[in-house]
């Protein structure tokens, strides 16, 4: 089965710093969807990628997928309060037609920023 | 705006006691789902329905069980609560076509005492 690989598992940045996130998988990805959770409170969509070599920038925060799309990064440049949180990516385990809607999540990475 | 709505945030619950989460939303989104989430161990998939009706067991389904009598409500059901069910629980849906991902609820916080 596919799994997903986060690293790293947590990540403590001063403010104002760049940071990555990673996510690596054991399969093609056909869909990379990239979730941040607030303590206590559920997922917040990021970004989608599909694509190889896609990427996408939302404010501070932009997401690749590499060409193979077996590997999808998340970068926070100048990170702020703000950001902190656990970072979660999700896939298709398969083809999305193929499946039954099910994502498969990273155990995820907990970003703590320091002012 | 759409949205996910669990009906409690938090809840406490006794050993031995049947207890109801109910997830609804407003979307029209044909696939419903309930994770549990544990640290250490990340998102764990319990049951998901892609109809009416219809449930289709996930990863950790024992102890567990689910009600989709409308589209929009997706019911999770702890039979007989036990305090290893003590969890941050997750209702979310998503479209059947198309490549869009899930809409989460904001969670809800459950302990078994």
């Amino acid at each position: 089965s596919q799994e997903l690989e986060q690293s790293p598992q947590s990540l403590i940045v001063q403010e104002g710093k760049n940071l990555t996130i990673n996510c690596t998988s054991s399969k093609t990805l056909y869909g990379l969807y990239w979730y941040k959770q607030k303590y206590g409170e559920g997922l917040i969509f990021l970004m989608m990628l599909q694509k190889g070599g896609e990427e996408k920038s939302h404010e501070k925060i932009t997401a690749k997928l590499d060409e193979k799309k077996q590997q999808s990064s998340l970068h926070i440049t100048a990170s702020q309060p703000s950001h902190a949180g656990i970072y979660l990516c999700g896939a298709d385990p398969l083809n999305y037609g193929g499946s039954q809607g099910n994502l498969i999540f990273g155990k995820g990475t907990k970003l703590s920023v320091k002012p | 705006d759409v949205k996910v709505t669990q009906s409690s945030r938090y809840l406490v619950k006794r050993t031995g006691e049947k207890v109801f989460l109910e997830c609804v939303q407003d979307m029209d989104h044909e696939n419903m789902f309930w994770y549990r989430q544990d640290p250490g161990l990340g998102l764990r998939l319990i049951y998901f329905s892609y109809d009416v009706k219809m449930k289709e067991k996930g990863d950790i389904p024992e102890g567990y069980s689910v009600s989709r009598e409308k589209k929009e409500r997706f019911s999770l059901i702890l039979e007989s609560a036990s305090t290893n069910q003590t969890s941050m629980y997750l209702c979310a849906s998503r479209k059947i076509w198309g490549n869009y991902g899930y809409t989460f609820g904001s969670g809800t916080r459950l302990t078994v005492v």
